[in-house]
C-alpha cells in the first residue's frame, strides 16, 4: 500500500543537539512538506519541496533544514538554533491535483 | 496575519445530534477548501472537501457549507456519533506558482457524549 512513513514515532533530544526527522513516501509525489503542530495552534509550514532538489522555505523555516535528494524521501533537520523545538511534526507529500496525504507524525521532546 | 481561522477551540455535542463547525477564510483566491480530522499522535486524515464554485457538497453524514461572500464555510456532522471525537482542521487550497498551498486553520475539538 501506498503512503507515507515518518520515524521515529518519539524522539528525545538534548538541548543544543541537531535531530533528524525521517520522511519516506511511496506515492510517487512530487511535492513534500514539513509541518509543525503545537497544542492549541493549527498546522504550520515549515519547509516545502515541489520537485527533487529544489525546496523552498515556508512560515516558520527558522532553526530548521531540509534536504531533497531523492523523490521519495525529505529529511527535516531540527537544529540547536530552534528556540521551542518541542512539538509534533507531520510530513505530507502531494499530487499534482493538491490531494495531500499525511505521515502519522513525529513527537520531539527536547530534554 | 492567519489567512484561516476556526474561531472555536471545541465544542461539545450530544451523540445523535448535529455538529457544526464553523471556518472563517480571508483570501478570494483559495480554490479547495477542506476539511480534516485528526486523532491525537496521528496525522490528519481528509474527510470531505469543497470547490470554491460550489456552495454545498454532502458525504454521508458530512455536509460541506460555503459562503463565498462571506468568506465563510461549515462542516454539519449529523447525527455526531462519539467516534466523532476528534480535532478537526479546515484548510484551504490554492495552486500558485509555489505548487498546491494548503493553509490550515487553528482547529477545533470535537467531543460527542454518549
Amino acid at each position: 500500500d501506498g503512503g507515507i512513513t515518518q520515524s521515529p514515532k518519539y524522539l528525545f533530544r538534548k538541548e543544543g543537539q541537531n535531530v533528524t526527522l525521517s520522511c519516506e513516501q511511496n506515492l510517487n509525489h512530487d511535492a513534500m512538506y514539513w509541518y509543525r503542530q503545537d497544542p492549541g495552534q493549527g498546522l504550520r509550514l515549515i519547509y516545502y519541496s515541489q520537485i527533487v532538489n529544489d525546496f523552498q522555505k515556508g512560515d516558520i523555516a527558522e532553526g530548521y533544514s531540509v534536504s531533497r535528494e531523492k523523490k521519495e524521501s525529505f529529511p527535516l533537520t531540527v537544529t540547536s538554533a530552534q528556540k521551542n523545538p518541542t512539538a509534533f511534526y507531520l510530513c505530507a507529500s502531494s499530487d499534482s491535483f493538491g490531494g495531500y496525504t499525511f505521515g502519522s507524525g513525529t513527537r520531539l521532546t527536547v530534554v | 496575519d492567519q489567512q484561516v481561522k476556526q474561531n472555536s477551540p471545541s465544542l461539545s455535542v450530544q451523540e445523535g445530534r448535529i455538529s457544526i463547525l464553523n471556518c472563517d477564510y480571508t483570501n478570494s483566491m483559495f480554490d479547495y477548501f477542506l476539511w480534516y480530522k485528526k486523532y491525537p499522535a496521528e496525522g490528519p486524515t481528509f474527510l470531505i472537501s469543497i470547490s470554491s464554485i460550489k456552495d454545498k457538497n454532502e458525504d454521508g453524514r458530512f455536509t460541506v457549507f460555503l459562503n463565498k461572500s462571506a468568506k465563510h464555510l461549515s462542516l454539519h456532522i449529523v447525527p455526531s456519533q462519539p467516534g466523532d471525537s476528534a480535532v478537526y482542521f479546515c484548510a484551504a487550497l490554492m495552486n500558485n506558482n509555489a505548487g498546491n498551498m494548503l493553509t490550515f486553520g487553528g482547529g477545533t475539538r470535537l467531543m460527542v457524549k454518549p
